[in-house]
C-alpha cells in the first residue's frame, strides 16, 4: 500500500491552523497513525486508528479521515510543535509510511 | 511503564553481518507483534521486519532472505540478524511495539568500507 502525503512542507505561524492530508492507494479502513518526530529522537505516536488521540498528547492534535483519505490537523500552532510528521497504515504488512511533511514556524 | 531499549548497532563492512537486539521492559514482547522501523540519515521511515506473537514473519521485499526476526522470551527480547549488509541498509534501527505505540531510542547501523 503506497501512502502519499501533503505538504512536503509546510510554514505557519503560531496560533495558525495547520492541516496536513495523507491518502492511501487502497482502502485501510482506519488503520492510521500520526507520528511527531523531532531531530534526533525517535518518532512519537500521536493519533491511532486515524482519529484516536493517545494519551498525554495536547487536545489540538486531532485526526480523522477512513478507508483512503485522512487529515491530521493542529488546531493553534505551538513553538514546540515544530517537527516533521508522518502517517502510516499498518491494516496491511509491510506497514508503509508516508514521505513526511516537515512543518516549521514562519 | 513500557520500555525498549535497542543494541548491537555498528560499523560493518559492506558483505558482513550484525545482530541487533531489543529488551522490552513494561510488557511481555510475546503478547504482541513487534517489529523494526529503519531510517537512513535524512530520509523517512521505512518498515523492515515484523514478528507476530505465534511466530510467523513479515520482511520488506530489500531484506528478505538477508534479514531474519526473531524472539527471545526468557529475556523478553526481539532480534533482528542481519546478512549481505549493503550501504543502503545504512540507517538508524528502530523496535517497535504493537502499530507503533512504543518506539525505543534506536540504534545506528552503518555499512561502509
Amino acid at each position: 500500500i503506497r501512502m502519499t502525503q501533503s505538504p512536503s512542507s509546510l510554514s505557519a505561524a503560531v496560533g495558525d491552523r495547520v492541516t496536513i492530508t495523507c491518502q492511501a492507494s487502497r482502502d485501510i479502513k482506519n488503520y492510521l497513525n500520526w507520528y511527531q518526530q523531532k531531530p534526533g529522537k525517535a518518532p512519537k505516536l500521536l493519533i491511532s486508528e486515524a482519529s484516536s488521540l493517545e494519551a498525554g498528547v495536547p487536545s489540538r492534535f486531532s485526526g480523522s479521515g477512513f478507508g483512503t483519505d485522512f487529515t491530521f490537523t493542529i488546531a493553534s500552532l505551538q513553538p514546540e510543535d515544530i517537527a516533521m510528521y508522518f502517517c502510516q497504515q499498518y491494516d496491511n504488512v509491510p506497514f508503509t509510511f508516508g514521505p513526511g511533511t516537515k512543518l516549521d514556524v514562519k | 511503564e513500557v520500555r525498549l531499549v535497542e543494541s548491537g548497532g555498528n560499523l560493518v563492512q559492506p558483505g558482513g553481518s550484525l545482530r541487533l537486539s531489543c529488551l522490552g521492559s513494561g510488557f511481555s514482547v510475546s503478547d504482541t507483534y513487534m517489529s523494526w522501523v529503519r531510517q537512513a540519515p535524512g530520509k523517512g521511515l521505512e518498515w523492515v521486519s515484523l514478528l507476530y506473537s505465534r511466530g510467523n514473519a513479515h520482511y520488506h521485499d530489500s531484506v528478505r532472505g538477508r534479514f531474519t526476526i526473531s524472539r527471545d522470551d526468557s529475556k523478553n527480547s526481539i532480534h533482528l540478524q542481519m546478512f549481505g549488509l549493503r550501504p543502503e541498509d545504512t540507517a538508524m534501527y528502530y523496535c517497535v511495539r504493537h502499530s507503533g505505540t512504543h518506539w525505543g531510542q534506536g540504534t545506528q547501523v552503518t555499512v561502509s568500507s
